[in-house]
């Protein structure tokens, strides 16, 4: 199972660009890797999925090495309300693990 | 696209008394539901796997017999915590799979206070 590891905080300003790392060694082959955004008293909401190299959508991208031991949510041009907990979630259907989460603090 | 919703989103009951949670795919249907706990400042903790038409996979440390999870049909789960104690009070959060890769999509969560 691919257990996973993050910082568990990061701070940063209105207007820069953020980089959260996990870290997933023992990620198996079949193994997809999911990053969510949580508020408080809200459930997870789905950011952005990829399997290996480069993804991109409106909101985020993801950098996944070659080896897939690592992934990188990149999140450009943060503001006030992206101050959240993010969470990866690598695995597949049947056995996946979700790690402690990262929370990020963005100041004015 | 893959909206899921819960519902009560807050329930307050008294000890002693059962409560029954709904997990619904709206727009997809959903062989597989989870079932996750968290406590504040703290990760999901999942605790059951819901397949529709077959019995529930618990994790090590759940109580099946606490926690009954009916799974009827392929856009409805439910979870039922049965003689709720306080410290079952925790916020209650459901996905379902939707998608080729395992993707899971929660719910808004239900908070429950057991008084």
């Amino acid at each position: 199972l691919a257990k996973t590891t993050q910082p568990i905080s990061m701070d940063s300003y209105e207007g820069q660009e953020v980089n959260i790392t996990c870290s997933h060694n023992n990620i198996a082959t079949n193994d997809y890797i999911t990053w969510y955004q949580q508020f408080p008293s809200q459930g997870p909401r789905f950011i952005i999925q990829g399997y290996k190299t480069k993804v991109t959508n409106e909101v985020a991208s993801l950098f996944i090495p070659a080896d897939r031991k690592s992934s990188t949510l990149s999140l450009p041009r943060v503001s006030l309300s992206d101050t959240a907990v993010y969470y990866c979630l690598v695995g597949d259907m049947s056995r996946f693990y979700f790690g402690s989460g990262t929370k990020l603090n963005v100041k004015p | 696209g893959a909206v899921v919703s819960q519902h009560p989103s807050r329930v307050i009951c008294k000890s002693g008394t059962s409560v029954k949670i709904e997990c619904r795919s709206l727009d997809f249907q959903a062989t597989t539901m989870f079932w996750y706990r968290q406590f504040p400042k703290q990760s999901l903790m999942l605790m059951a796997t819901s397949n529709e038409g077959s019995k529930a996979t618990y994790e090590q440390g759940v109580e099946k017999d606490k926690f009954l999870i009916n799974h009827a049909s392929l856009t409805l789960s439910t979870l039922t915590v049965t003689s709720a104690h306080p410290e079952d009070s925790s916020f209650y959060i459901c996905s379902a799979i939707a998608g080729s890769t395992d993707t899971q999509y929660f719910g808004p969560g239900t908070r429950l206070t057991v008084l």
